[in-house]
């Protein structure tokens, strides 16, 4: 079946360090639609962004992520970490037979220190 | 104002007892899940619904029960409480379509004791 795998567990950063947060899938499905949401403490998650185009890049205040099917991956990544990046990361996949479930990664929290 | 929203957001009940979560939007969607969040476990589904009165079991159905008799409410029923269903709960909902956004309630935060 349809999966993601994330970078597990907790990515401790320091302030201006760029940011990756590794995410591959697995379906059989040959146009998958790919996923990143955000979820701040105390607030509800949200979309960041999302794609389904190829090698395309997508951005979404100040983060990017780029579609590659042939690796399978859509790896997260912004330039210079703010402290206000600190958050719970999902990736997410909407692949076999698009019955509007999304497959959740198990989450990665970022937590950016000064 | 695109919103959803549930009720309440803490809850600590004893084990054994019913426990009833609500969840509304008002967007129109046709499509709502409920979902729980657990450290180190992610967001695991436990039901969608498709419409009214059109619902799905999750990755995660057991011990719980759904209804949606409107569009823009779906409740979440656990019928005699568990210890292990201590976690927090949230209410999603999205157009239709597989690239829909899916938009998150505040969640619930339930405590069985």
């Amino acid at each position: 079946g349809d999966s993601v795998t994330q970078t597990e567990g907790l990515v401790t950063l320091t302030e201006g360090l760029p940011v990756m947060l590794n995410c591959t899938y697995q379906t059989i499905y040959s146009n998958p639609f790919l996923f990143w949401y955000v979820h701040y403490l105390n607030e509800s998650p949200r979309l960041l962004l999302k794609s389904s185009t190829d090698n395309k890049r997508t951005e979404h205040q100040g983060f990017h992520a780029t579609l590659h099917k042939s690796s399978s991956s859509f790896h997260l990544q912004k330039s210079s970490a703010q402290l206000s990046d600190s958050a719970l990361y999902y990736c997410a996949l909407s692949g076999t037979g698009n019955t509007r479930k999304l497959i959740f990664g198990l989450g990665t929290t970022l937590q950016v220190q000064p | 104002d695109m919103k959803v929203t549930q009720m309440p957001r803490y809850l600590i009940k004893r084990m054994g007892e019913n426990v009833l979560l609500e969840c509304g939007q008002d967007m129109s969607h046709e499509t709502m899940y409920w979902y729980r969040q657990d450290p180190g476990l992610g967001l695991q589904l436990i039901y969608i619904s498709y419409d009214v009165d059109s619902n799905s079991e999750g990755d995660i159905p057991k011990g719980y029960r759904v209804s949606r008799k409107k569009r823009e409410h779906f409740s979440l029923i656990l019928d005699s409480a568990k210890t292990n269903q201590t976690s927090v709960y949230f209410c999603a909902s999205s157009w239709t379509g597989g690239f829909a956004e899916q938009f998150f309630g505040p969640g619930t935060r339930l405590t069985v004791l």
